[in-house]
């Protein structure tokens, strides 16, 4: 089955600093590749997310990039607020209808203002 | 998301206790998921249901079941809790031929004393 890395588990950056986020897959099928973001306390959401035809998504301060042949995909969050700090986890879903997602383990973002 | 819904939002019991969560959504989803989060683990599939009538066991179903009594609801069970189930339990639901974004009700904190 598919295997997520996720690095790193804690990122702590001060407050307009760029943050960068990997995400390593196993699965060459897989196809879909969301982020959500999760404030403390609160549900997951979707922050941002990639299909594999297409190398770079951007909306605002994220970014999201995929590396198919390398099997890995990033986020970068540019001019981070302290608003911004909560857990992000990217996730992995293969292809073929299975719509059953394989996340990472989460990275906890801190932003000092 | 206020289209999925979980009730309770926080639980406190014993060993050895029956325990239901449950989950409604309006969304008009067909796909619906049971998470359990620990920290530092992610989010870790415990069953998922594409449709009223299939069931299928997710990476951790051992000792949970679950219930589509409709294709708005879907109730996880622990049938004698034990402390090491002590966790944030997440539905999630999707939408065959829509994009593969999930969402995620609020949250059960369920501690097993």
């Amino acid at each position: 089955g598919e295997n997520v890395e996720q690095h790193p588990s804690t990122l702590s950056v001060q407050e307009g600093d760029s943050a960068v986020i990997k995400c390593t897959y196993s699965d060459s099928a897989s196809n879909y590749f969301p982020w959500y973001k999760q404030e403390l306390g609160k549900r997951p959401q979707l922050i941002i997310d990639i299909r594999s035809n297409v190398g770079e998504k951007k909306d605002q301060r994220i970014a999201v990039t995929l590396n198919k042949t390398a099997k890995h995909f990033s986020l970068h969050i540019t001019e981070t607020q302290p608003e911004d700090s909560a857990v992000y986890f990217c996730a992995a879903l293969p292809g073929g209808g299975s719509y059953i997602p394989t996340f990472g383990r989460g990275t906890s973002l801190i932003v000092h203002p | 998301d206020a289209d999925v819904t979980q009730t309770p939002r926080n639980r406190i019991t014993k060993t050895g206790k029956r325990i239901m969560l449950e989950c409604s959504q309006t969304k008009g989803h067909d796909r619906m998921y049971w998470y359990r989060q620990d920290p530092g683990l992610g989010l870790r599939l415990i069953y998922y249901s594409f449709d009223v009538k299939d069931i299928n066991k997710g990476e951790i179903s051992d000792g949970y079941s679950v219930s589509r009594q409709a294709q708005a609801k879907f109730s996880l069970s622990l049938e004698s809790a034990i402390p090491n189930q002590t966790a944030l339990y997440f539905c999630a639901t999707g939408m065959q031929g829509a994009t593969d974004t999930q969402y995620f009700g609020p949250g059960t904190r369920l501690t097993v004393l």
